[in-house]
């Protein structure tokens, strides 16, 4: 079963620093997302991206932060001068469209550390 | 989006039916219940959706009431492997934000052997 993918599974990286994390969502999808979940709180959403525009974007998801599709596979979240707040895990999801019986499916997520 | 009610909590025997309800009293008439489930802090996996009628895949069944203000999942043998969070999302049919999904806390589903 086609399935979404993240890399890396665990990113650290020092306060101030940028950085890259990674998503190939499900290969015929058109939309896609990223959530984030701050250990032992909610899944939150942050972003959906579709045709290289974002299409939707959460009050969490300001100037630090960037999407982009670099290529017909990959999709990208850039966290600039990374806080310590950022630390969370990072989830990628995609679905066929934004209609709302289409179901999105999620990655295993990136933790990200930041020290 | 509407809101949805879920128990923090529930517990289930091994090979016994998992029911897990959820109320969505305020659901309108083009938003579908979608269920996922979470893993030990893996992605959250997506299970089943619905809009009125009930649904069934190889995972659960979904029954929605008459009314749309509630609905169940059911998973009809549990094993150990669906210990696990359970989120109940109402989803929008359309307008502008239609596309996000929006997590309660859900339910925290154990298995017992």
């Amino acid at each position: 079963e086609p399935e979404v993918t993240q890399t890396p599974s665990h990113q650290v990286t020092q306060m101030g620093q940028e950085v890259i994390l990674r998503c190939v969502p499900i290969s015929n999808h058109l939309y896609f997302y990223w959530y984030r979940q701050i250990l032992g709180q909610k899944v939150e959403f942050l972003v959906s991206f579709y045709n290289n525009e974002i299409s939707e974007k959460s009050e969490i998801f300001d100037d630090q932060f960037s999407v982009e599709r670099p290529d017909g596979s990959n999709f990208t979240l850039k966290i600039r001068s990374t806080k310590l707040e950022d630390s969370a895990m990072y989830f990628c999801a995609s679905s066929l469209s934004l209609m709302s019986n289409q179901p999105q499916h999620f990655g295993d997520g990136t933790r990200l550390s930041i020290l | 989006d509407a809101k949805t009610t879920q128990p923090p909590s529930m517990d289930c025997a091994e090979g016994r039916a998992a029911n897990l309800p959820c109320n969505h009293s305020t659901i309108s008439g083009n938003e579908y219940v979608y269920w996922y489930r979470q893993i030990h802090s893996q992605g959250p996996q997506y299970i089943i959706h619905g809009l009125k009628n009930n649904e069934t895949n190889e995972m659960a069944s979904l029954i929605i009431t008459e009314d749309r203000k509630s609905s169940t999942l059911i998973l009809p043998h549990a094993t150990l492997r669906d210990t696990a969070v359970y989120y109940c999302i109402v989803r929008r049919g359309g307008g502008t934000s239609y596309g996000k999904l929006t997590f309660g806390q859900g339910t925290i589903l154990t298995v017992h052997p």
